[in-house]
């Protein structure tokens, strides 16, 4: 099946700083991928929807100057938490949409934790 | 927005059991997919099954679109089944909505 993966798996940081995390496709090409969020012991909550060469669309109450999406190529999106602070501290995980149906792969997943 | 329900929320079987998983929607899906999410979180395909229904070993899953609800069957149940099992569903906006998941442990 296809492959996403996501860097780094896990990211402790201080609070004020910015952290990065990529998401690839590896063995196709993704026109659309998304970002989640999953606290501990709850289901998965859609941040946005990240599309090649396009801005990303957002979820109502995210703040899209914090999380910061880019998706630069067919293979990558990034996530960029900015000014993270220990609220932000959470389970983030990507998916990627292979082109011409509806199917979506997930990523490993990224632990952040904001100190 | 759609809406997703998972039932039951926490099974507790003995390995070699067999176990439903049930998902309810309330609307027309144009993408229904099981996942499976290990203790390190990863989340593994399962099914990908707007409608019909498919086997892959010892599971299986049914999904009656018209009557929006799906379903996943566990046999003979592992230890390594052992995790959480989310129902996700796409209504024609492009958008997975997850379930609030079934948590599945298999004793030994």
């Amino acid at each position: 099946g296809a492959v996403v993966s996501q860097h780094p798996s896990w990211v402790i940081c201080k609070s004020g700083t910015s952290v990065k995390i990529e998401c690839r496709s590896l063995d196709f090409q993704a026109t659309t991928m998304f970002w989640y969020r999953q606290f501990p012991k709850q289901s998965l909550m859609l941040m946005a929807t990240s599309n090649e060469g396009s801005k990303a669309t957002y979820e109502q109450g995210v703040e899209k100057d914090k999380f910061l999406i880019n998706h630069a190529s067919l293979t990558l999106s990034t996530l960029t938490v900015t000014s993270a602070h220990p609220e932000d501290s959470s389970f983030y995980i990507c998916s990627a949409r292979v082109a011409g149906t509806y199917e979506q792969y997930f990523g490993p997943g990224t632990r952040l934790t904001v100190t | 927005g759609i809406q997703v329900e998972q039932s039951p929320p926490d099974l507790i079987l003995q390995e070699g059991a067999n176990s439903t998983l049930r998902c309810n929607f309330s609307d027309s899906v144009n993408n229904l997919q099981w996942f499976h999410q290990n203790p390190w979180g990863q989340l593994i395909n399962l099914f990908y099954i707007p409608s019909g229904t498919k086997q892959n070993g010892r599971l299986s899953a049914t999904t009656v679109a018209t009557e929006r609800y799906s379903l996943l069957y566990i046999s003979s149940s592992q230890t390594t089944d052992s995790g959480v099992y989310f129902c996700a569903v796409e209504g024609g906006n492009e958008k997975l909505t997850f379930g609030t998941g079934t948590r599945l442990t298999i004793i030994p």
